[in-house]
């Protein structure tokens, strides 16, 4: 069975600057997609970023990139110019490429941002 | 284009009894997943259904079940609930079973007391 791990239960970071958030996970698959949630006290779950396992190349979307390395097994998220609004719990989340929509999260990390 | 809509968005029950919870997903979607959120457990699947069939199911006792309909809208239902079925309901939809990004509903809040 997939099992993701988030080791950072609570992270800080100032306003403007960079912080990262790490996941490792384990797969005996070589097919497979990534993802990063965020959710805000509203509990409203927001996609961040996705990576397909199959791309070298690490996904990006704005401020946000992802670290992604597939022999390690670890997927990090690299928020740039952190903003207020970026405060969250932050889930990494596994989904196999065979066994449909299943995601297995991680415990999440909180994400508490500085002004 | 309208988000996932879930119903209610509060729910209280006592022990015993039983409740049911609905999910809208975006339009044109076709596969709904269910997800149950607690601080103990974290995040875990419940089931996937596509077009009226269930995909996949997670480890949970069969009070749990669900269904979806021919226009994808879905409902899960818990019988006889215990105070450890307290928890955040997520529901989240993709356009189908393969590679696509699900997204998620803001949850119905179920308390049983």
């Amino acid at each position: 069975a997939q099992t993701v791990t988030q080791s950072q239960p609570e992270m800080s970071v100032q306003e403007a600057e960079t912080v990262t958030l790490s996941c490792t996970y384990d797969t005996s698959e070589s097919d497979y997609y990534l993802f990063w949630y965020k959710q805000p006290p509203s509990r409203q779950m927001i996609l961040v970023i996705r990576q397909e396992a199959y791309k070298q190349q690490n996904a990006t979307e704005n401020r946000f990139s992802v670290n992604f390395q597939k022999a390690a097994k670890s997927f990090s998220l690299k928020i740039s110019d952190s903003q207020l609004g970026d405060a969250a719990m932050y889930f990494c989340a596994y989904r196999s490429a065979e066994y449909g929509n299943k995601l297995v999260f991680g415990a999440g990390t909180i994400l508490r941002v500085k002004s | 284009k309208a988000g996932v809509t879930q119903t209610p968005r509060y729910l209280i029950k006592t022990r015993g009894q039983q409740v049911t919870l609905s999910c809208s997903p975006i339009s044109g979607h076709r596969s709904v997943s269910w997800y149950q959120q607690t601080p103990g457990q974290g995040l875990q699947f419940l089931f996937e259904y596509f077009s009226e069939t269930q995909r996949n199911k997670g480890n949970f006792p069969g009070r749990f079940s669900g269904r979806q309909f021919s226009n994808s809208r879905s409902e899960m239902n818990v019988s006889t609930l215990e105070l450890g079925d307290s928890a955040l309901y997520l529901c989240a939809s993709s356009l189908g079973p393969v590679i696509d990004t699900q997204y998620f509903g803001p949850g119905t809040r179920l308390t049983v007391l």
